[in-house]
């Protein structure tokens, strides 16, 4: 069974830039949430997808924006990229709506805003 | 204002000790899972709870949701320079969704 898979690990980009993150979930999940996490702080919030619809959102502005495929991959956009933007951005699946709601982790994909 | 407040914030203590790590909100959670993450990697779970008094172990961990469904505490016994993370907690509230909140973090070290 894959384990959440996320790209690229790494990424610097300049300020006023837009950016994508993609993420592939675990077999068998169909939703995908995205989360950020600064340095030395818990992850946050930003939106949530099930069967490729947005199925909630944190306190993050439009400028955040996501997809969600047929085949429940995921992407998140980040437009207007700020200093602040740079974090660890998570992506965690999990299986059908209902249950403990457990979600899974990807590693991350670290990106650097200059 | 943090819904999730984690104590301590951070923690260092000699291989062997026992320590504990509180979570606390003022809010109702409908469940609460543990987290453990090392540097440059994402969270893994480590528990669920879901019934208020409950209590899990794994290995030399301890879980315990309080009976109100507002807290939970993390107990490792004799830990090990293997313990060494960050360990989050994360609530879902019934109104929520299945969006987690996270707590702040506990930073552990285990020095050998």
């Amino acid at each position: 069974e894959t384990g959440v898979t996320q790209s690229p690990t790494h990424l610097i980009k300049t300020r006023g830039q837009q950016v994508t993150l993609r993420c592939s979930s675990q077999s068998g999940h169909n939703t995908v949430s995205w989360y950020q996490q600064a340095l030395g702080q818990g992850p946050q919030f930003i939106f949530q997808y099930y069967r490729e619809e947005e199925n909630g959102r944190g306190n993050f502005p439009p400028r955040f924006s996501g997809l969600q495929f047929p085949n429940y991959s995921s992407e998140l956009n980040v437009n207007a990229l700020e200093l602040d933007d740079s974090a660890l951005y998570l992506c965690a699946s999990q299986p059908e709506w209902g249950g403990t709601y457990e979600q899974y982790f990807g590693p991350g994909t670290r990106l650097t805003v200059t | 204002t943090q819904l999730l407040e984690q104590s301590p914030q951070f923690l260092s203590i000699q291989e062997g000790e026992n320590l504990t790590v509180y979570c606390n909100s003022s809010s109702v959670f409908s469940s609460l899972q543990w987290y453990r993450q090392e540097p440059g990697e994402g969270p893994v779970l480590l528990v669920t709870v879901v019934t208020g008094g409950e209590v899990k172990k794994l290995k030399r961990l301890t879980f315990q949701f309080g009976d109100a469904r507002k807290d939970s505490s993390l107990h490792i016994t004799a830990a090990q320079p293997g313990d060494t993370g960050l360990y989050l907690c994360a609530g879902r509230i019934r109104t929520s969704g299945s969006r987690l909140t996270f707590g702040e973090g506990t930073q552990l070290t285990v020095n050998p």
